[in-house]
């Protein structure tokens, strides 16, 4: 079956850094999105990962292997504002996209 | 660019009657939109696909028959919750896809509607 597995909740202090983690499975694989959600709000795009490696986009970096079913988020100089849910969602073989239950990120002064 | 809107973005209703939301891609054209529901503290769920001037293609476990969409020109999809109730109470999200840009696949988000079934 497919599958997307991530951490529930983490707890990071502002200024600090902290890794996301998602690991998938699905019916063929076209790409690993990363988006953000606050409370009450829609989803907002954040990062894509097709090929392996590491894609830097200011403060927020992802990164991917395929070999592995495995990406992370990693937000550097963490803010008050990052407080927000993370959803990791793989697209499959159709290009639906598979979501993971988010992951909840507290930031703490 | 790629903005969705959703209409309305809060609507509360007695049981027993139908609500429409809309879904407007504002600056591009969205050959497959797609509906989700979600509940609190959880995940996005997928509730169907809909392709401009054909069927919807639901997942399994949604009544097509109860959530009746329409996706009439490129622009726009309308989700129809008909007979609402309590338990229909959910924050309605609906996505688009850019049709120019196929290959890339990201879907770009409307705000969401909260819909409360009294």
């Amino acid at each position: 079956g497919q599958n997307i597995d991530q951490p529930t909740e983490m707890t990071a202090t502002e200024g600090a850094i902290v890794q996301i983690n998602c690991t998938y499975q699905t019916s063929g694989f076209n790409g690993l999105f990363w988006y953000q959600q606050h409370a009450g709000e829609a989803p907002t795009f954040l990062s894509y990962n097709v090929l392996d490696g590491l894609e830097e986009k200011g403060r927020f970096s992802s990164f991917l292997s395929r070999s592995k079913g495995y990406s992370y988020l990693l937000l550097k100089e963490l803010q008050m504002k990052d407080s927000a849910s993370y959803l990791c969602a793989a697209a499959d073989s159709n290009y639906q996209l598979i979501w993971g239950a988010g992951t909840k990120l507290i930031i703490k002064p | 660019g790629a903005v969705v809107s959703q209409h309305p973005s809060r609507v509360i209703c007695k049981s027993g009657t139908s609500v429409k939301i809309e879904c407007r891609s504002l600056d591009f054209q969205a050959t497959t939109m797609f509906w989700y529901r979600q509940f609190p503290k959880k995940s996005l769920m997928l509730m169907a696909t809909s392709n401009e001037g054909s069927k919807a293609t639901y997942e399994q476990g949604v009544e097509k028959d109860k959530f009746l969409i329409n996706h009439a020109s490129l622009t726009l999809s309308t989700l129809t919750v008909t007979s609402a109730h309590p338990e229909d109470s959910s924050f309605y999200i609906c996505s688009a896809r850019d049709g120019q840009r196929e290959s890339y696949n990201e879907q770009f988000f409307g705000p969401g509607t909260r819909l409360t079934v009294l």
